[in-house]
């Protein structure tokens, strides 16, 4: 079963809008990382945030980490066309190397 | 360059018959990464490896089968044993330094069977 849930599914926003989306996850992680897909490519990672950290930021990407509640949100700010795209969130558990994805959420930004 | 290839990017076979993926980087990357995904879906683990002459089964390895002999390269078999191989396979790296490090990921091979 995957380690990460992804919510919403689907997202559909105008330009200049925010978006968020939320991960959830089920056992202790060393860190959670967030990484974007475009159609048909490979995954792009966007940031990495520790578990002892609970607010990351990065250009117009805001991550949060609650591990009392085992989850975690990406926001996106003042979104482009070009931010349409599917995101992953990313877990592994602590000592080990495997890194688990979950479904993704999927956001169109309309022009 | 430096990076992670998957070769070929799209692959065609026979029902029945085995087939390999290719995964090579040229990062000096200890660990690799093999990864499904199907349409619309997230990515679902394979294999991985986290050093030469080792691997672990992932959450979906029935049907699958891989060797790391090489550091730089990760090859996965689909056998024939794997029910449903069409679908969209990835491979992915992370340097040695503790489990917070970033994954790269090659460009994917979509692999259908007929």
């Amino acid at each position: 079963s995957q380690q990460g849930e992804e919510d919403p599914q689907a997202l559909s926003i105008q330009e200049g809008e925010n978006a968020t989306m939320n991960c959830s996850y089920k056992t202790s992680i060393n860190n959670l990382q967030w990484y974007r897909q475009n159609s048909g490519r490979g995954l792009v990672h966007l940031i990495l945030i520790r578990s002892n950290e609970r607010e990351k930021h990065s250009g117009r990407l805001r991550v949060t980490l609650d591990t009392s509640k085992k989850s975690s949100s990406l926001l996106i700010t003042a979104s482009r066309a070009a931010d349409t795209a599917s995101y992953f969130c990313a877990t592994g558990p602590r000592n080990d190397y495997k890194l688990s994805f979950g479904a993704g959420t999927t956001v169109t930004v309309r022009a | 360059d430096g990076g992670i290839t998957q070769s070929p990017k799209y692959l065609f076979r026979k029902e029945g018959q085995n087939v390999t993926l290719s995964c090579e980087q040229n990062l000096n990357h200890d660990a690799m990464y093999w990864y499904r995904q199907d349409p619309g879906q997230g990515l679902r683990l394979i294999y991985y490896s986290q050093i030469v002459n080792d691997f672990q089964k992932g959450d979906i390895a029935e049907g699958y089968s891989v060797s790391r002999e090489k550091k730089e390269s990760f090859p996965l078999t689909v056998t024939s044993a794997q029910k449903n191989p069409t679908a969209f396979y990835l491979c992915a790296s992370r340097p040695w330094g503790g489990e917070n490090t970033e994954a790269f990921f090659g460009q994917g091979t979509r692999l259908t069977v007929v």
